[in-house]
């Protein structure tokens, strides 16, 4: 399968705890991106790469949120001290450098935090 | 005024009937606008490109509106496989990320048989 992948795909965890979310893009695809989707909402910007450079942040991404993509390829999703309304869906997505506007997304990363 | 609005239905629709949804976006300088479809518990994936002067493809059509600031997806001959939310998608609005994609919260769409 040479799609979006994420891990873990469910995560339950107490308030208070951290935790981390995974992407792996699609590998030729340059751009990655991390949104947040909640029950009967469109998916919402937390932030943006392009290569190893993270260029974007949203006012959403709040201190305890932080984003990685060391190497270019994969990116981690770190949530510190997690809270009861950071219980979303997370998904991560890429896109090549066309700007198209076609961007693919994981199948997300569940958080519920207990 | 929210960025991009969309009613979130739900639109009950027959099998083989036509249904149509718009949606608004507030920035005048948005670039390009797109709808994506949300199977449930599924990832966004793009459905098609809106296009100024009008795009179909196949039993899908849909249409920009500058001077209103709107979009609209016009589904014909609507199949039970069609049963999914439509999310309305804005690129070159600040927020977005570089591509600048802001999506609407969808609409969802129920065709019964």
């Amino acid at each position: 399968d040479t799609g979006v992948s994420q891990d873990p795909r469910h995560k339950i965890t107490k308030r208070g705890q951290n935790v981390t979310f995974r992407c792996d893009p699609i590998s030729e695809h340059n751009r990655l991106y991390w949104y947040r989707q909640t029950l009967g909402q469109g998916p919402e910007f937390l932030t943006y790469f392009q290569n190893e450079a993270q260029l974007e942040k949203s006012r959403l991404l709040s201190d305890r949120f932080s984003a990685e993509r060391p190497k270019g390829s994969f990116s981690t999703l770190e949530i510190q001290r997690t809270e009861q309304g950071d219980s979303a869906m997370y998904l991560c997505a890429s896109s090549d450098s066309t700007n198209t506007g076609e961007l693919f997304f994981g199948e997300g990363s569940r958080l519920t935090v207990l | 005024r929210k960025e991009v609005e969309q009613d979130p239905g739900p639109f009950n629709v027959p099998e083989g009937a036509t249904v149509a949804f718009n949606c608004t976006y507030s920035n005048s300088a948005s670039q390009s606008f797109f709808w994506y479809r949300q199977d449930c518990r599924k990832e966004p994936k793009l459905l098609m490109s809106v296009y100024s002067s009008g795009n179909e493809d196949g039993r899908f059509t849909a249409q920009l509106n500058r001077a209103s600031q709107y979009i609209s997806l016009l589904i014909r001959d609507s199949k039970l496989s069609d049963s999914a939310t439509y999310l309305c998608v804005v690129k070159g609005y600040s927020g977005g990320g570089a591509d600048g994609l802001t999506f609407g919260k969808g609409t969802h769409l129920i065709i019964q048989p």
